[in-house]
């Protein structure tokens, strides 16, 4: 059974490109979390969905930054117009369903030079 | 409201113990614990969901105090792979929309 997938695992842009993060969740598993976390800090919330709804983005900039979860195909973490400050590791993470454990992905390190 | 840590980090001997605090000036829900090694992603450990509870396997456990709002692991005759970041995460409200405040964390290192 594969655990989360998330793609790229690194991720090099200018600034002002555009961003695209790709989160596949567990199977069977309809929840999907993204958290950002700085270097040597720890995980913040940033937005959780359902297949095609999105619940609760209140940890997410409302500039810039917009998620995704299609009915087919994974979750899309989008970010526009980057900045060097956007420059993280992007963790996605799964449920079965609310107040279950979650299980994260391998996470997208993202650079922004 | 984030959870708070302690301690902030700690050294340890391999086969020592070693306990990490979780509190929260608000109300605790139910308390994720994870584990981080550097470059990796956050592992899940246990999940308490009533006061009172208590988990544990492998020598790692928690146990989970509603009415101080505290939660504590305990890692006991502490191995190498042991070492990383411990995270503990609250839902951050009652209602429980799935969304997890994570405290700032607490590194642990063993050394043989």
């Amino acid at each position: 059974n594969a655990g989360v997938m998330q793609n790229p695992r690194h991720l090099v842009r200018r600034r002002g490109q555009e961003a695209r993060l790709r989160c596949s969740p567990m199977k069977g598993h309809s929840h999907v979390y993204w958290y950002r976390q700085l270097p040597e800090e720890g995980l913040k919330f940033m937005v959780y969905l359902q297949k095609e709804n999105i619940i609760d983005e209140s940890g997410m900039p409302k500039e810039r930054f917009s998620a995704e979860f299609p009915k087919e195909g994974p979750s899309i973490l989008r970010i526009q117009q980057v900045v060097r400050g956007d420059s993280a590791a992007y963790f996605c993470a799964s449920s079965p369903g609310t107040g279950n454990e979650q299980f994260f992905g391998p996470g997208t390190r993202l650079t922004v030079l | 409201q984030q959870p708070v840590q302690s301690p902030q980090a700690v050294i340890l001997r391999e086969g020592e113990d070693a306990v990490i605090n979780c509190s929260s000036s608000k109300a605790l829900y139910s308390v994720h614990w994870y584990r981080q090694k550097h470059g990796e992603a956050p592992v899940f450990l246990m999940i308490l969901l009533k006061g009172g509870e208590q988990k544990g396997h492998d020598k790692i456990s928690a146990s989970f105090n509603e009415k101080k709002q505290q939660s504590s692991l305990y890692l006991t005759a502490s191995q190498l792979s042991y070492s990383g970041t411990y995270f503990c995460g609250t839902p951050s409200g009652r209602s429980n929309t799935g969304k997890l405040i994570f405290g700032q964390g607490t590194t642990l290192q063993v050394k043989p």
